[in-house]
């Protein structure tokens, strides 16, 4: 099976602080991707990553940029924290394709003070 | 313009009654269509995927769905519904990238 792995399921943070969520794939999965998830809208892609190093900006990325220095790892980071910032993150994997079934860690629920 | 949708964004049914959430999309051609469900506080489980072939599709916990090219839909379908379905269900899209619908939300009383 594959397992997604996210650093934290909650998190509360402080206006200006630079916050790093975390993310880690056990199945060698070549693409990445960061969602926010809030009520009434879905899923929001912020980044996706096809491979280490290489990524993408996806819907709403301002405010946002990511890591990818390993490939089982991709890494959101808020530069600077805001209010508008207080969701639920999700972080994904898919084997080759971005169409291709992603598969989800537990999310982490950002609270942003 | 592409997109996908859930008209329900809130459903309720009774305990053993049966179930159809509802999916449509806006695609040039067939795309992968996937149904996910959510569980309060968690990550999003694939329920079943649709890529080709035969348009009824079989996944996990009972529910099936159906690729209707003609309608455009892939309406998820399960034939008594437990306590335990009660959950966020979202509807997906794959063609060139994902696209997901917002979600309709399932009550089950007892």
């Amino acid at each position: 099976d594959v397992k997604v792995t996210q650093s934290s399921r909650y998190l509360v943070k402080r206006t200006g602080e630079k916050v790093f969520l975390e993310c880690v794939q056990d199945m060698d999965h070549e693409n990445m991707f960061w969602y926010r998830q809030d009520p009434g809208l879905g899923l929001r892609l912020i980044y996706f990553s096809y491979d280490v190093k290489m990524k993408e900006k996806g819907d709403i990325p301002e405010g946002y940029s990511v890591s990818r220095e390993k490939k089982e790892r991709f890494s959101l980071i808020l530069e600077s924290a805001s209010t508008n910032q207080t969701s639920m993150y999700l972080c994904a994997s898919s084997f080759r394709q971005r169409q291709e079934t992603q598969y989800f860690g537990p999310g982490t629920r950002l609270l942003v003070l | 313009a592409q997109s996908v949708t859930q008209p329900d964004i809130h459903i309720t049914v009774s305990e053993g009654a049966s179930l159809e959430l509802r999916c449509n999309y806006s695609y040039g051609a067939t795309p992968y269509l996937f149904w996910y469900v959510q569980s309060p506080g968690q990550g999003l489980q694939l329920l079943l995927k649709y890529f080709s072939g035969d348009t009824l599709v079989q996944g996990i916990k009972g529910f099936e769905a159906e690729f209707k090219r003609s309608q455009s839909s892939f309406n998820l379908r399960k034939p008594s519904v437990h306590w335990s379905d009660a959950a966020e269900y979202f509807c997906a899209v794959g063609y060139n990238d994902m696209r997901f619908g917002a979600g309709t939300r399932l009550t089950v009383k007892p």
